[in-house]
């Protein structure tokens, strides 16, 4: 059974530090899938990994892929306010996009 | 486009009652996906479709039917409502890996089950 296992789910942050959430999983899978949920919103696509050793960047986010240790990263630099939100990571089962297992998600909450 | 459209946004059902979830999407995805959210569960997956007139079952299927029809349509339904289905549903569609693998994700139905 593909289990996903984030952590920290509680995340304070003031603005302006760095942090990284950390994404594990108990199967061999090539791909990825970060995303953003605000209060009561559906989910919004961050980055999907597709392969080891892969990273990606957008903004104050990176979010990086290595399948040997079945560990990926979401890195925060600089945090400001806006990112406050859920983020939630997801694995392929069998390959397939359609059928993803995912973690039960960290609440990011920064602070001025 | 629209993308992925559900219906209704909100219901609220009593224990026993049945209804049907709706979801439709315009981007010609062939995979389809309906997921639960609870407090502190993530999503889960109940049933998926990888094509019209294809279905199987997901992590949590009991108590749920699919059925697809249409490329378009993937309606989600709840056979005898429990409270055990309140949650919050999302449907998801998604075009054949290796060509996007990004999944499309609709506004989701808030169900609540007294």
């Amino acid at each position: 059974e593909l289990k996903v296992e984030q952590n920290p789910l509680f995340l304070s942050m003031q603005e302006g530090k760095n942090y990284t959430i950390y994404c594990n999983y108990s199967t061999t899978s090539d791909r990825l899938y970060w995303y953003r949920q605000d209060p009561g919103k559906s989910l919004e696509s961050l980055f999907v990994l597709l392969s080891n050793g892969a990273v990606k960047q957008e903004g104050r986010l990176m979010a990086s892929l290595d399948t040997k240790a079945r560990l990926s990263t979401l890195h925060i630099t600089a945090a400001v306010h806006d990112l406050s939100a859920t983020y939630f990571c997801a694995v392929d089962r069998g390959g397939s996009n359609y059928k993803l297992t995912f973690g039960k998600g960290t609440l990011l909450t920064v602070n001025p | 486009n629209a993308g992925v459209t559900q219906t209704p946004k909100f219901q609220v059902l009593k224990t026993g009652q049945s209804m049907t979830l709706q979801c439709a999407q315009d981007m010609n995805h062939e995979y389809m996906s309906w997921y639960r959210q609870d407090p502190g569960m993530g999503l889960r997956l109940i049933h998926y479709s990888v094509g019209a007139g294809i279905t199987d079952q997901g992590e949590v299927p009991n108590g749920y039917n699919v059925s697809r029809s249409t490329t378009e349509d993937f309606p989600l339904r709840l056979l005898s409502a429990a409270p055990s289905q309140t949650s919050v549903y999302f449907c998801a569609s998604s075009y054949s890996t290796g060509v996007s693998y990004e999944q499309y994700f609709g506004p989701g139905t808030r169900l609540t089950v007294t």
